[in-house]
């Protein structure tokens, strides 16, 4: 079946711009995380949604990022007057279930961010 | 807070080596660990899931065992192979209140020579 899809796969901004990441989540699964990798570093969290509720965004590096799930299925992360720093892949995934629960994480391929 | 550790960062082995990654983690009380494997310019696939409860999982020529009292793991690769090259991900899912989200190391970066 479908995995988890993210599009665009890259995008290149001016510094300033407003961006807009796009992951589709496996049909049915109610759990959606965004997490960020720049070069040379692990994995962060970002944050964690819940249906269409995002209990955990402590993972959001500033204000300037948001992110939102409609009809438990799309989620768009937005960033707002884009930074060199923000250059990075932003990775999505996806679960059956979400908290306290064993099922895996199934990831996209990423949308690779940089920022001139 | 969570800190995941993966030793060595690189590694370059013969085709038919056995090989063992592994991976420590600073804060036990977790609910399951997972190990991943990314290519260049995809997304993560996953390899193994142990649940805390387990000691070791096994798939094809992976094995992956867990030591949660001393925060330890392993991947274990039998008789490498050049599409083994890879970076390998070990990430922990913790068992407290953020017991939904993942804490990834940065990696091992596997080149298996033919």
């Amino acid at each position: 079946g479908a995995g988890v899809s993210q599009s665009p796969s890259n995008k290149v901004t001016e510094k300033g711009k407003d961006v807009e990441l796009r992951c589709d989540p496996i049909s049915g699964h109610t759990a959606l995380y965004w997490y960020r990798q720049r070069l040379g570093q692990g994995l962060e969290f970002l944050i964690y949604f819940q249906g269409n509720s995002a209990p955990d965004k402590s993972g959001l590096p500033s204000d300037r990022f948001s992110a939102e799930r409609t009809g438990e299925s799309v989620s768009t992360l937005t960033i707002q007057r884009t930074q060199q720093e923000d250059s990075a892949v932003y990775l999505c995934a996806s679960s059956l279930m979400g908290t306290g629960t064993n099922y895996e994480q199934y990831f996209g391929p990423g949308t690779r961010l940089t920022v001139t | 807070k969570q800190e995941v550790t993966q030793i060595p960062a690189a590694l370059s082995v013969p085709e038919g080596e056995n090989l063992v990654l592994n991976c420590s983690f600073t804060d036990s009380a977790i609910y399951n660990l997972q190990w991943f494997r990314q290519d260049p310019g995809k997304g993560l696939t996953s390899l193994l899931l142990i649940q805390s409860s387990q000691r070791e999982q096994t798939s094809g020529r992976l094995n992956a065992s867990l030591d949660k009292s001393s925060g330890r793991s392993t991947l274990y690769i039998a008789a490498s192979q050049p599409g083994d090259s890879a970076t390998y991900l070990c990430a922990v899912k913790g068992s407290g209140g953020s017991n939904y989200k993942l804490t990834f190391g940065k990696g091992t970066l596997l080149t298996v020579n033919p």
